[in-house]
């Protein structure tokens, strides 16, 4: 079974210029999650989807980040612009919405912002 | 309001020695509790997972985990460890639709 794929994996650019992250579910999977992972801060919930619609978004950081998911098989984080201390892992995430049901995560993208 | 505590941010430990990582939870209603493992350049996977029944749940690499509803913890156990199961262990907290996961505890098993 494909899990979650995430793209890219690494991502280097310089301060200012827009990102964005990709992030395709587990088919069939109901929920999908945004996080981000750094040393400081530990792993954060950004934002999280049911059935393609936002529901939580408060753990986005500032108006600079964006979350879209135009349908069950596509999400996109979206940073603009970047700075350097937006330099972290990017994790996504799905579930089948189910309580009590696991999350499902993709390998992340390792963002740099120089 | 539901919360996860790892109380040790690291815990280094000696191959084939036993190890536990500990995990406090916080909460007022019914309890689905996770262990995930990260390792290195990875997402997290799921370890176990306890939602009902039998307190003890095992995994499929010899990691155990007791629910304990008196002490609100659920630790995880392994009697003895191998080089690979160097990782970041993460203990989770199922609400509603998302999961509450606690800082992580870094493992590290020495030769």
């Amino acid at each position: 079974d494909a899990g979650v794929i995430q793209s890219p994996r690494h991502e280097v650019t310089e301060m200012g210029q827009e990102v964005t992250l990709r992030c395709k579910p587990i088919s069939g999977h109901n929920s999908l999650f945004w996080y981000r992972q750094t040393m400081m801060r530990g792993l954060e919930l950004l934002i999280y989807f049911n059935n393609n619609v936002p529901i939580d978004d408060s753990g986005m950081p500032e108006d600079r980040f964006s979350a879209k998911m135009p349908n069950a098989s596509f999400s996109t984080l979206k940073i603009q612009p970047s700075e350097p201390r937006d330099s972290a892992v990017y994790f996504c995430a799905s579930s089948p919405g189910d309580s009590n049901q696991p999350q499902h995560f993709g390998d992340g993208t390792r963002l740099s912002i120089l | 309001a539901q919360s996860v505590t790892q109380l040790d941010s690291q815990v280094p430990v000696f191959e084939e020695a036993p190890v536990e990582l500990r995990c406090n939870y916080s909460s007022s209603v019914s309890v689905y509790l996770f262990w995930y493992v990260q390792y290195p350049n990875q997402g997290l996977q799921l370890l176990l997972k306890y939602l009902s029944g039998s307190t003890l749940v095992e995994s499929i690499n010899g990691f155990e985990a007791e629910f304990n509803k008196s002490q609100t913890s659920f630790h995880l156990r392994k009697p003895s460890v191998h080089i690979s199961d160097t990782a970041e262990y993460f203990c989770a907290l199922e609400e509603g639709f998302k999961t509450i996961f606690g800082a992580g505890t870094r493992l590290f098993v020495k030769a």
